[in-house]
């Protein structure tokens, strides 16, 4: 497999139990990124990661919560989340966090969310 | 936070004609890419730019990295079916990492 997979592609959870996102890139990229899509509005950072450590959390509730096991793997695990926090959520990797010529960001497909 | 002004927010276009959106900034940025969406999936990079006044294209899409460094275009020439989609504009200020993305321009194409 090629790219940046997501699983699951679809989620439905209630609010008091707990999942979690998984993203895998197989192109050999250091930086691995979390991104909200709401609908009609600009992509939000979450976090990003660079060699496995985190390097940016833009402000984002407790309830969501990060990790990077290797550069290869970023997952989000997710508890007591609220409805308003479905949404889209992507996952992208970079050869760095700093871009530039052949080191822009590559999403995935995304995991739709819906918390009830 | 800082923003991106992309217009139009949707377009309902014949098949075969052109297509322009832009995106604008209070700030001057160093990168503009162009990003498309197609539905159930991830945005794919398109076009990028690094210098002001490039002119870069890819196929029928044309893109132009503002003289100001505070806007960017994307034009697509007969347009066709399979150019329905959620294009977004991204950038990268003068002194940052993080891209900031625009809202979105939605395209519908009538055949």
């Amino acid at each position: 497999e090629t790219g940046v997979t997501q699983t699951p592609r679809h989620l439905v959870m209630g609010m008091t139990n707990k999942k979690s996102l998984k993203c895998e890139q197989h192109l050999g990229h250091n930086a691995m990124y979390w991104y909200k899509q709401s609908a009609k509005k600009p992509l939000e950072l979450m976090f990003v990661y660079n060699f496995k450590e985190q390097t940016e959390n833009n402000s984002v509730p407790s309830r969501f919560s990060p990790e990077c096991p290797n550069s290869s793997h970023l997952f989000l695990h997710l508890h007591t989340l609220q409805p308003e926090d479905s949404a889209l959520y992507l996952c992208a990797s970079s050869r760095s966090p700093t871009g530039g010529y052949y080191n822009e960001q590559f999403f995935g497909p995304g995991t739709r969310l819906t918390v009830l | 936070g800082q923003q991106l002004n992309q217009s139009p927010q949707s377009m309902f276009i014949q098949e075969g004609e052109d297509v322009s959106m832009n995106c604008t900034s209070s700030s001057i940025f160093n990168t503009w890419l162009w990003y498309k969406q197609d539905p159930g999936e991830g945005p794919v990079l398109l076009i990028a730019l690094y210098k002001a006044g490039e002119l870069t294209s890819n196929g029928r899409l044309t893109a132009q990295f503002g003289i100001t460094r505070k806007d960017s275009f994307l034009n697509i020439s007969a347009s066709i079916p399979s150019d329905v989609g959620i294009y977004f504009c991204a950038g990268r200020r003068e002194y940052g990492n993080k891209l900031v993305f625009g809202a979105g321009t939605i395209l519908r194409v009538k055949s």
